[in-house]
């Protein structure tokens, strides 16, 4: 059963960058097959795709976000990350980490969640 | 404002059925069979209820069901129960750009 965990902090000053990382147990992210991506949901309102990343590095990003955004992965320790630079408080959010299979566009795991507060 | 437009609340009683539209643009919903629903009970993860318009993931009640017509998708809720009370999201492909769309989300009250 694949197990995903966001973990980084919960507040974050204006203009500074919003770190996270998932991490993924369970299965194997350089076994391929999955794109490893990260979903946002503002407080009240509904879900955001950001993007996704395959093993190999390849990035696919949220034309709405691409300019702030890095997606990263770390084979080594089966963890991805997200980057978002510039953060405002519109960026406050729960941010999900979720498994989309290769060529199918649906998410079928999803982490638990993590709340990010953008303030000063 | 969400690329997919959902009505922002639906109801119904236990027993009865509820249909839980998602309406794109041929960009997204209508040009391709890559809609899935997903549901989200308060403080949860959302989970994959349907993915391909119309398939369900082993583990979901054949009470939930989905379509597709020209621009809009469609869930279908038979047979309510009280958990099924919950938030209800769609999302499509969206082509090679913008990629993956969501929609707003559903609130769905059971009476």
């Amino acid at each position: 059963q694949v197990q995903l965990q966001e973990s980084g902090p919960g507040l974050v000053k204006p203009s500074q960058t919003l770190s996270l990382t998932c991490t993924v147990s369970g299965g194997s992210i350089s076994s391929g097959g999955y794109y490893w991506s990260w979903i946002r949901q503002h407080p009240g309102k509904g879900l955001e795709w950001i993007g996704y990343i395959y093993y190999s590095g390849s990035t696919y990003y949220n034309p709405s976000l691409k300019s702030r955004v890095t997606i990263s992965v770390d084979t080594s320790k089966n963890q991805f990350s997200l980057k978002l630079s510039s953060v405002t408080a519109a960026d406050t959010a729960v941010y999900y980490c979720a498994r989309e299979s290769y060529g199918l566009y649906y998410f079928d795991y999803w982490g638990q969640g993590t709340l990010v507060t953008v303030s000063s | 404002q969400s690329a997919l437009t959902q009505p922002r609340s639906v109801s119904g009683s236990p027993g009865q059925s509820v249909t839980i539209s998602c309406t794109g643009t041929s960009s997204d919903v209508g040009g391709y069979n890559y809609v899935s629903w997903y549901q989200q009970h308060p403080g949860k993860a959302p989970k994959l209820m349907i993915y391909d318009v119309s398939k369900r993931p082993s583990g979901v009640p054949d009470r939930f069901s989905g379509s597709k017509s020209g621009n809009t998708a469609s869930l279908t809720i038979s047979g309510l129960q009280a958990e099924d009370e919950a938030d209800y999201y769609c999302c499509s492909y969206a082509g090679s750009y913008t990629l993956e769309v969501f929609g707003g989300g559903t609130k769905l009250t059971v009476l």
